[in-house]
């Protein structure tokens, strides 16, 4: 089936050590978002592609990067993970026009020790 | 700002009816999104709406009035299994490229 993976479900890493979230899509859609969402809050977008085209939220910090490769393929890049950025980070594609629902993967449960 | 309000957390009894409201005030207005999301999982899409008017489908209909910035979500014949939070998400031209705003979510608990 068609769908959007992300791996792994959960991580844990070491505050200060960087760490990569990874995402895949067979749906071939031309956008990808990554989203944060902490316990009991909204997800806030932080970042997404328009095709090639990376658009920065405003407030995202600096810490997160992402890259993607391909159309397939979307990395989400914690340079140093502090304490507060553990959460949910949930990757989400939709095809190109308004009124399109977004997909999400399962999400990658983030923890730092 | 942009700003979307939900209550925190509904109470409701298996086989009964819920409607959880969500309100909104955005710099202009794309589509409406109901999502379902159970505890450590991802959203998932349950309902759009972008005229006013009631979309139904199955057990869950969804709402929409643009001129009062509302929305709400009706579920009928609950069933335990529709124990999860549901989430209002509103698209709206500064968005960034189709993507939503998502409101707190209503965590919803169903009693036997």
């Amino acid at each position: 089936d068609a769908m959007v993976i992300q791996n792994p479900r959960y991580q844990v890493t070491q505050f200060g050590k960087p760490v990569t979230l990874s995402c895949s899509q067979t749906l071939n859609h031309n956008v990808m978002y990554w989203y944060q969402q902490k316990s009991s809050q909204a997800p806030k977008l932080l970042f997404h592609y328009y095709d090639k085209d990376f658009n920065n939220e405003a407030d995202t910090p600096d810490n997160f990067q992402s890259r993607r490769p391909n159309t397939s393929f979307c990395f989400l890049d914690i340079r140093s993970p502090g304490l507060g950025d553990a959460a949910m980070y949930l990757c989400a594609t939709s095809k190109q026009g308004r009124g399109e629902k977004l997909f999400f993967g399962s999400g990658t449960q983030l923890s730092v020790l | 700002g942009q700003n979307i309000d939900q209550p925190t957390e509904m109470t409701a009894t298996e086989g009964a009816i819920v409607q959880i409201n969500c309100t909104y005030q955005t710099s202009g207005f794309n589509g409406l999104f109901w999502y379902q999301q159970h505890a450590g999982e991802a959203p998932t899409f349950l309902s759009y709406n972008v005229l006013d008017g009631l979309e139904e489908k199955g057990r869950f209909s969804s709402f929409l009035s643009r001129s009062k910035g509302y929305s709400y979500l009706l579920l009928k014949e609950l069933q335990m299994k529709d124990s999860a939070s549901y989430l209002c998400a509103v698209r709206w031209p500064g968005g960034g490229a189709d993507g939503l705003t998502f409101g707190k979510g209503t965590h919803l608990i169903i009693q036997p």
